[in-house]
């Protein structure tokens, strides 16, 4: 099994640019969580999904858009990039339930300039 | 919400020593997640503790869940390098009446000296 993985591993973005940083899993997880770390900080829940086609916001979810049409797949999607969203953002993953331990991705580091 | 405060916040530790951090919380947990994070990686599980008053070891880590469900506990013994980074307490967040979410400590950040 890869686990969690992400891409891009890095990336540049302008102010007012959009992207979408991809996350896979192959456990069968029902459970999908984005987070962002801000340097020298905790981890912060962006959005979250219990299952395909189902989502919910966590703690800072605005200037984030998140789908899931499938298990495996959790997109997260910057659609007007500000200077604030520079932080490294972790996908994880979990059966959920009564099972909570989250699975990490190996992040991507994003940048706003 | 909902706060979990580490300490320490960092130490620094010769190698061969062993250490110990803890974890409390403002509200009663029923499930303690210790993760480790080296630098540029993402959080790797390191020990999950699910009843209060639970040790549980992986080589030469432990951890206790407290018995007040408000801390958790996690000791390294002997030291070694590879040991570096940062330590992170997780529980589920009760206040949104759902097992699926955790909250994240501050972290507290190991750095061992040869």
């Amino acid at each position: 099994n890869a686990g969690v993985t992400q891409t891009p591993k890095f990336r540049i973005l302008k102010i007012g640019q959009s992207m979408t940083l991809q996350c896979a899993q192959d456990m069968n997880h029902n459970y999908m969580y984005w987070y962002r770390q801000d340097p020298g900080m905790g981890l912060k829940l962006i959005y979250y999904s219990v299952g395909a086609g189902i989502t919910d916001k966590g703690e800072v979810p605005n200037g984030y858009n998140v789908s899931r049409s499938t298990t495996e797949d959790f997109p997260l999607r910057l659609e007007l990039a500000a200077p604030s969203q520079t932080s490294v953002y972790f996908c994880a993953s979990s059966y959920g339930g009564l099972n909570n331990e989250q699975f990490f991705g190996p992040g991507t580091r994003l940048t706003v300039l | 919400g909902q706060q979990l405060n580490q300490s320490p916040q960092s130490m620094f530790i010769q190698e061969g020593e062993d250490v110990s951090m803890n974890c409390t919380s403002s509200s009663i947990f029923n499930t303690w997640l210790w993760y480790k994070q080296d630098p540029g990686e993402g959080p790797v599980l390191l020990i999950a503790l699910y009843k209060a008053g639970e040790l549980t070891s992986n080589g030469r880590l432990t951890a206790q869940f407290g018995i007040t469900r408000k801390d958790s506990f996690l000791n390294i013994s002997a030291s070694i390098p590879s040991d570096v980074g940062i330590y992170f307490c997780a529980g589920p967040d009760a206040n949104t009446g759902t097992a699926s979410k955790l909250t994240f400590g501050t972290g507290t950040r190991l750095q061992v000296t040869l």
